[in-house]
This record gives structure tokens, sequence and C-alpha cells, in this order.
């Protein structure tokens, strides 16, 4: 396995265009993690999935924002109408499940999107 | 709420120098999780270690070390003869026991000097 794989790595649009994030989990990890992280502070939690539910969404993320991730494998993350404000890098990340929660992450190299 | 402070946003030593970053983390919970991760210059966010609030034992491995304070809710990470591939942005994290979601602090930026 080659870990969490993120496409596109890099993604600039002009601002009011929609984008579209794919990432790839390990594929024995059941869950899986969108965060953003901007520049000069840590990753801030989007949404979370345990295989194709979604769980939980981050109160912060505006109705711009959906993620989806059919048969419990891969997941888009799409930014409609984007806006300069959403110019960050967003992580993915998957783990397995365990009882206690509170998983080890595994990162992949994150997207980056400019919006103009 | 949950809360982790990072207050040193960038220390500079030379090599081979002892360095200590800190953690210091906000929760009401009584069982929670406790989290380092690195992110090089490359941006990968690589997992350093986790620990539960149940255990106060320090942790070694090689030249990375963990204290784990609940008395002053602090979880301290030192690099001892640091290298210059040591040079990351280092974020410490907190979760809920049971919970899925990190919250992170805002990093602290380690430049190794060779």
């Amino acid at each position: 396995d080659t870990g969490v794989s993120q496409d596109p790595r890099h993604k600039i649009t002009k601002r009011g265009q929609n984008v579209t994030f794919r990432c790839d989990p390990i594929s024995e990890h059941n869950r899986l993690y969108w965060y953003r992280q901007t520049l000069g502070q840590g990753p801030e939690f989007l949404t979370y999935f345990q295989n194709e539910a979604q769980l939980e969404k981050s109160r912060l993320l505006s109705d711009r924002f959906s993620a989806e991730r059919p048969k419990g494998s891969f997941s888009t993350l799409e930014i409609q109408r984007t806006e300069q404000g959403d110019s960050a890098m967003y992580l993915c990340a998957s783990s397995l499940a365990q009882d206690s929660g509170a998983n080890v992450l595994t990162f992949g190299a994150g997207s980056r999107l400019t919006v103009l | 709420a949950q809360k982790v402070t990072q207050a040193q946003t960038e220390i500079s030593v030379v090599e081979k120098e002892d360095v200590t970053l800190d953690c210091v983390y906000e929760t009401r919970d009584t069982t929670y999780y406790l989290f380092w991760y690195k992110q090089p210059p490359s941006g990968e966010l690589v997992f350093l270690i986790r620990r539960n609030s149940f255990d106060e034992q320090n942790e070694i491995s090689g030249r990375y070390s963990w204290n784990f304070q609940k008395s002053t809710s602090s979880f301290n990470f030192t690099i001892t003869a640091s290298q210059v591939v040591d040079s990351a942005v280092y974020f410490c994290a907190l979760s809920a026991w049971g919970g899925y979601q990190l919250i992170w602090g805002a990093g602290t930026k380690l430049i190794i000097k060779p």
C-alpha cells in the first residue's frame, strides 16, 4: 500500500468556480477525515466518514462544501462557488476504527487550493 | 471546550543541541488522548506519538522523549542531540476518549542549523 493519495496536489482557480479534490485512503482503513490547514496554523477538522457514512461535519463548514465517500473507498471534497478565503491546504487522512476512538491518522500530502 | 496551546512559534538551535517543544492543553474530560505530529518541509504530517490520559509515564524513542504531566496539563517533547533532519513544524493535538476529531495547536517551527 502506498499510503493516502490526494489529487490534485495543486489547484488554482478563479473566484466563483467549483473545485473537487479526491482522496484515496489506505485500503484497509475504514475511517476517512478531511482537514483544512492555512499557513501558520494547525489543521482544522472539516468532516469524517466511517465506511460510506458521513458521521460528522464541522459547524464551521459552509453549505458550499460537500464531501462524499461512495462505497466506503475513495472520497471527494467539493467546494462550490469558491471564495478567496477558501485558499488553504486540504488534507485527507485515514485510520482504522478502534474502540477507544482517537485513532492514529495517516495523512496524505494534501491538495493546495489557491483562489484568485 | 478543548484547546491546545503551543506558545513557541519558532525555535532555532544549532545542531547537536537539545531542544524542548512545549504543549499545554485544556479539556474538561477526564479521559483523553494526546498526540504529536511532525510536518517536514514536504508537507505531509507524520505521526510521532499517542499518549492516553491514564499513562503519565515518560516515553523515550531514540533521540525523542515526551514528558506528560496532568498536574500542569502539559505534554512536552524533547529532541536530544538535534539534527538538521529534525527541522520541521511540530504539532501537538488533543482528542476526547472515543472521539474522532483532533484539536490541534498552531505548531512550533523548529529550525536546526548545521
